[in-house]
């Protein structure tokens, strides 16, 4: 089956420690993107990358890190700086070229801090 | 900068009682509209993308439409499993989504 699988489900975070939450895609998307979504707010940009070993912010990347070593990863740091780590995570991927716009989605992670 | 204004905020149906949901935006330049249905706890399920004004695309008891500066998702006769909060996001650069804050719809047996 392809698809979007994130890890794990929930994570719970004590003060002061980074987390990560891991992402990996099996559909041969070039793009991948991490959204925080809290309740009563739209979806919001934390970092996308279009390519490997390439990465960009978004709009609220400030106490966040990512990597993309590998086309099929790409994961999420929340470090100790993320005063507000409480949300719920969600990784997505597309193609880059071509037609197909489209952003799917993988499950999700609920981070919540101890 | 891109704005999506989705409304209601939250909508309460009976069931076979049919409504339309709204999305308006701004953007400098669409490269396409999504919908996406988003059930508690999980990610968003794609289902539909509109390209230009007038498009229009169905699926089962849904319909979405495209104008100029809005877009609505008709829902024909809900069900409850179609109970959902739905998510509407366009696109005008290259690679990133503007979404709205959703319309959580709840369809009463």
């Amino acid at each position: 089956d392809g698809g979007i699988t994130q890890s794990p489900k929930y994570l719970f975070r004590k003060e002061g420690q980074n987390v990560t939450l891991s992402c990996e895609q099996n559909l041969n998307h070039d793009a991948m993107y991490w959204y925080r979504q809290d309740p009563g707010q739209g979806l919001r940009l934390i970092y996308y990358s279009q390519i490997v070993n390439d990465f960009q912010k978004g709009d609220i990347a400030e106490g966040y890190s990512v990597s993309r070593e590998k086309k099929e990863s790409f994961p999420l740091t929340v470090t100790s700086a993320q005063k507000n780590p409480t949300a719920f995570y969600l990784c997505a991927s597309r193609p880059a070229w071509g037609p197909q716009e489209t952003q799917y989605f993988g499950p999700g992670t609920r981070l919540l801090v101890l | 900068e891109d704005q999506v204004t989705q409304s209601p905020e939250a909508l309460r149906l009976q069931e076979g009682e049919s409504s339309s949901l709204n999305c308006s935006y701004t953007v400098s330049g669409l490269r396409g509209l999504f919908w996406y249905r988003q059930d508690p706890g999980k990610g968003p399920e794609f289902l539909f993308t509109l390209y230009s004004a007038g498009e229009e695309k169905e699926k089962e008891r849904l319909k979405a439409t495209l104008t100029k500066k809005e877009s609505f998702l008709h829902i024909t006769a809900p069900k409850p499993e179609d109970s959902a909060t739905y998510l509407c996001a366009v696109q005008s650069g290259y690679s990133t989504l503007t979404f709205g804050k959703g319309t959580m719809l709840l369809v009463s047996p």
